[in-house]
């Protein structure tokens, strides 16, 4: 059973702290993810990464940087957190099966919420 | 630019009701074709892919390319249903990303 864990459930910070949200799966995966899930826009893509130290920017990577020095560990930085980074934080690992199919692997989540 | 739509923000059915939750894309080519669904206090999860022609949890899935959707049926809903779903995207050569759309709220009363 693939296993992928986030540091924290909930976490408070404040306007202009760095934030580190850590991701770590265990069945050796290339692919990880991070999003962010809002009420109304669904899951929008921070960042990925295709291999140790590579990484490609999503569709939102402002005010977001990465960094993934182990295989199975992939971090996502808030360099100064702003309120409107306030969200839902979800990582997920990408599987590929011998027959072609796709599967991502989601967390539990972070909700993060900046004061 | 490619795109995944759910015109529903919450669907509401009675328990026993067909369901069906609308899901269009936009992407001229083949595109690989997924439902997403998250459950209260569970994280999210695959529940099928068109590939597999699949039914799960009673669910299928049938890609329409002339209408560009790819609707999510049940012809009898369970309360069990009730959850978020999302409708995702992942088009050939775009390093594997996957386009999610905005979700449906799935709500079944008893």
């Amino acid at each position: 059973d693939v296993k992928v864990t986030q540091s924290s459930r909930y976490l408070v910070k404040r306007t202009g702290e760095k934030v580190f949200l850590e991701c770590v799966q265990d069945m050796d995966h290339e692919n990880m993810f991070w999003y962010r899930q809002d009420p109304g826009l669904g899951l929008r893509l921070i960042y990925f990464s295709y291999d140790v130290k590579m990484k490609e920017k999503g569709d939102i990577p402002e005010g977001y940087s990465v960094s993934r020095e182990k295989k199975e560990r992939f971090s996502l930085i808030l360099e100064s957190a702003s309120t409107n980074q306030t969200s839902m934080y979800l990582c997920a690992s990408r599987a590929q099966g011998a027959d072609g199919t796709d599967t991502q692997y989601f967390g539990p989540g972070t909700r993060l919420t900046v004061l | 630019a490619q795109r995944v739509t759910q015109p529903e923000k919450l669907l509401s059915v009675f328990k026993g009701a067909p369901v069906e939750l609308k899901c269009n894309y936009s992407y001229s080519g083949s595109p690989e074709l997924f439902w997403y669904v998250q459950y209260s206090r569970q994280r999210l999860q695959l529940l099928l892919r068109h590939i597999s022609r699949e039914s799960i949890k009673g669910f299928t899935a049938d890609l329409n390319k002339g209408e560009t959707s790819f609707h999510l049926k049940k012809p009898f809903a369970q309360e069990e249903d009730s959850a978020m779903y999302y409708c995702a995207l992942r088009y050939p050569g775009a390093t594997n990303k996957l386009i999610f759309g905005t979700g449906t709220l799935l709500a079944v009363q008893p």
